[in-house]
């Protein structure tokens, strides 16, 4: 039963580019949330989803920035035009509808260069 | 806006001495309350979900309890090993959000 996984580990993108950011929930967990974690502070909330759907985008910066989770396939974080303050390590957490037993993925390391 | 704050922000500990720290949230509409210990490099490895007024869990030395009326949660090591060095997590799980503190990083010197 693999857990949640997060692909690329790494990812450098020039200023301008864009980010695309793969996580795939735990098998039977249908809710996935995005978190970033900037150098030297915490984690913070980016936004929350169900298949299909986006429950909470509360902590999405309100450009640049989108998120989806298709009926098939992945959680995709989309980041257009990156800057270099969106370097930071992204984590994708899954859990079941009852929302216990968050699971981590082990991150993407964006580094906008 | 959720506060969910925890305090110390860091501790140096010696080996074998024990230590706690704090996790405050909202007391409104609570929901559960989570424990993650992370080490740097690696993602956050779940310690507790708490859910109950007055739970207390054990895993192995670390252990919780958990005051959801007064809004506080403590997190107890019991001889501290420079193993247990990480940044200790909690999540303030309310209205389908979890909201997380910015840790409490602990250090154990040998």
């Amino acid at each position: 039963n693999a857990g949640v996984m997060q692909n690329p580990r790494h990812l450098v993108r020039r200023r301008g580019q864009e980010a695309r950011l793969r996580c795939s929930p735990m098998k039977g967990h249908s809710h996935v949330y995005w978190y970033r974690q900037l150098p030297e502070e915490g984690l913070k909330f980016m936004v929350y989803l169900q298949k299909e759907n986006i429950i909470d985008e509360s902590g999405m910066p309100k450009e640049r920035f989108s998120a989806e989770f298709p009926k098939e396939g992945p959680s995709i974080l989309r980041i257009q035009q990156v800057v270099r303050g969106d370097s930071a390590a992204y984590f994708c957490a899954s859990s079941p509808p009852d929302g216990t037993g968050y699971t981590f993925g082990s991150g993407t390391r964006l580094t906008v260069v | 806006i959720l506060n969910v704050e925890q305090s110390p922000q860091s501790l140096h500990v010696q080996e074998g001495d024990s230590t706690n720290f704090t996790c405050s949230f909202p007391s409104s509409n609570f929901y559960a309350l989570h424990w993650y210990r992370w080490e740097t490099a690696k993602s956050p490895e779940a310690l507790f979900v708490m859910t109950l007024n007055g739970d207390e869990k054990k895993k192995g030395r670390i252990s919780a309890t958990l005051n959801t009326k007064e809004g506080y949660s403590y997190l107890y090591i019991k001889g501290s090993q420079p193993e247990d060095s990480a940044t200790y997590l909690c999540a303030f799980h309310r209205n389908q959000k979890v909201t997380f503190g910015t840790g409490t990083k602990l250090q154990v010197i040998p």
